[in-house]
């Protein structure tokens, strides 16, 4: 069975700090997908990034970055120098070989950003 | 464009009441899927169709009734409402795999159910 646990069910930050969301996830493919979806307070789902198994280069995008270590089966999100706008709650989701509707989300963790 | 839209985005029903949700995406995509975001639990899949013509259950779809009549529209059909439907439903749609990249799922903007 395909797992996605997000520890942290909320995080207080103050503006300009860097913060690291933390994701695991569990599964028995050896070909599969990881997502980070942002959701902010309007409640729409925003996709983010997407890596598959294979490809354990971390990426930088701006002021985000994910961390991607097969070995920890973890794919971690850090903000650097938060901002206010930054405050939402973000979903780490895992597809296998099974195809997409195989999307397993994790619970999420709300990140608030206070000025 | 519009990517998915869901409607109606707000709703009360009474116990044993019936109502559809509406999905509808303009990208051209095979697969659609339907979520129940609860608090504390993430979103869970309540059913999914990989093409026209074709639904199947996810992981909580007890209670609840798909039809994808045309590719671009994914209903679903509470038949008799509970109060444990309540909840806030999503609508995403992707394409069909490709090669080594796993699908993007889009999201609508979400179905807010309040079922007394």
């Amino acid at each position: 069975a395909q797992k996605v646990t997000q520890a942290q069910t909320e995080i207080s930050v103050v503006e300009k700090e860097d913060v690291t969301l933390d994701c695991v996830y569990e599964t028995r493919d050896t070909t599969y997908y990881l997502f980070w979806y942002k959701q902010p307070p309007s409640g729409e789902l925003v996709f983010l990034i997407r890596r598959n198994s294979f490809d354990e280069q971390n990426e930088i995008s701006g002021r985000y970055s994910w961390n991607f270590q097969k070995s920890t089966s973890s794919f971690n999100f850090t903000i650097t120098a938060s901002q206010v706008v930054d405050s939402a709650v973000y979903f780490c989701a895992l597809s296998g070989q099974g195809g997409s509707e195989k999307l397993v989300f994790g619970k999420g963790t709300k990140l608030t950003v206070n000025p | 464009n519009a990517g998915v839209t869901q409607t109606p985005k707000f709703r009360v029903l009474k116990t044993g009441q019936s109502m559809t949700l509406l999905c509808a995406q303009d990208m051209n995509h095979e697969y659609m899927y339907w979520y129940r975001q609860d608090p504390g639990m993430g979103l869970r899949l309540i059913h999914y169709s990989v093409g026209e013509g074709t639904t199947a259950k996810g992981e909580v779809p007890d209670g609840y009734n798909v039809s994808r009549l045309k590719k671009q529209n994914f209903l679903l059909g509470l038949e008799s409402a509970a109060p444990s439907q309540t909840s806030v439903y999503f609508c995403a749609s992707s394409y069909r795999r490709q090669g080594a990249l796993g699908d993007i799922q889009y999201f609508g903007a979400g179905t807010r159910l309040s079922v007394l």
